[in-house]
């Protein structure tokens, strides 16, 4: 089956730690992206990548961190530095950029902090 | 910069009534999209609107793109409970998409 995994489904940060969401496509999509989901809340761009060893800061970037080494993968790294960390993460991913393709998005990661 | 609102926020219908979610943008969009996010799943693409004053239909959803493309509507005809959830509209942004904030549709049975 072709789409999108993220793991882990729930993940807990204790005070000062990294932790690393995982998101994997088997699509053969060129682009990513990560959102961050409050409740109630829309969806908001932390950071997307168009192409491998390529990626831009969305609208709250700040205390996120990311890297795409391989097509496939684009992790997103939680640093101690993002204060109030407790969202739903979703990872997407599309064929290109937004102009005209729409998003597959993965199931997402629940992250709380202890 | 580019905003994309959406209203109502929440609307609770009795099923079987009719329900509408409108959204605006501050500039002109080159395509809208509409996705669907279950309560606790994660958002599906349902459609794409591209031409000025577009009009599509999947069944009971009808979407509709604005002449001038900076509005769009998504009407659920007598709706049911399996309808359930947030819906957000979305536009592009250069190279990225920009989400409106959802409407959140509860049925009444």
């Amino acid at each position: 089956d072709g789409g999108i995994t993220q793991s882990p489904k729930y993940l807990f940060r204790k005070e000062g730690q990294n932790v690393t969401l995982s998101c994997e496509q088997n699509l053969n999509h060129d682009a990513m992206y990560w959102y961050r989901q409050d409740p109630g809340q829309g969806l908001r761009l932390i950071y997307y990548s168009q192409i491998v060893n390529d990626f831009q800061k969305g609208d709250i970037a700040e205390g996120y961190s990311v890297s795409r080494e391989k097509k496939e993968s684009f992790p997103l790294t939680v640093t101690s530095a993002q204060k109030n960390p407790t969202a739903f993460y979703l990872c997407a991913s599309s064929m290109g950029g937004a102009g005209g393709l729409f998003q597959y998005f993965g199931a997402g990661t629940r992250l709380s902090v202890l | 910069g580019q905003q994309v609102m959406q209203i109502p926020q929440y609307q609770h219908v009795q099923e079987g009534e009719d329900f509408t979610t409108y959204c605006n943008s501050s500039t002109t969009l080159s395509n809208i999209q509409w996705y669907k996010q279950r309560p606790g799943g994660h958002p599906v693409f349902l459609i794409q609107l591209v031409k000025s004053g577009e009009v599509k239909k999947q069944k009971r959803l009808t979407f509709q793109f604005g002449e001038a493309k900076k509005n769009s509507s998504l009407h659920i005809t007598a709706t049911q409970t399996t309808d359930v959830g947030t819906y957000f509209c979305a536009g592009p942004r250069g190279n990225q998409f920009y989400f409106g904030t959802g409407t959140s549709l509860t049925v009444i049975p």
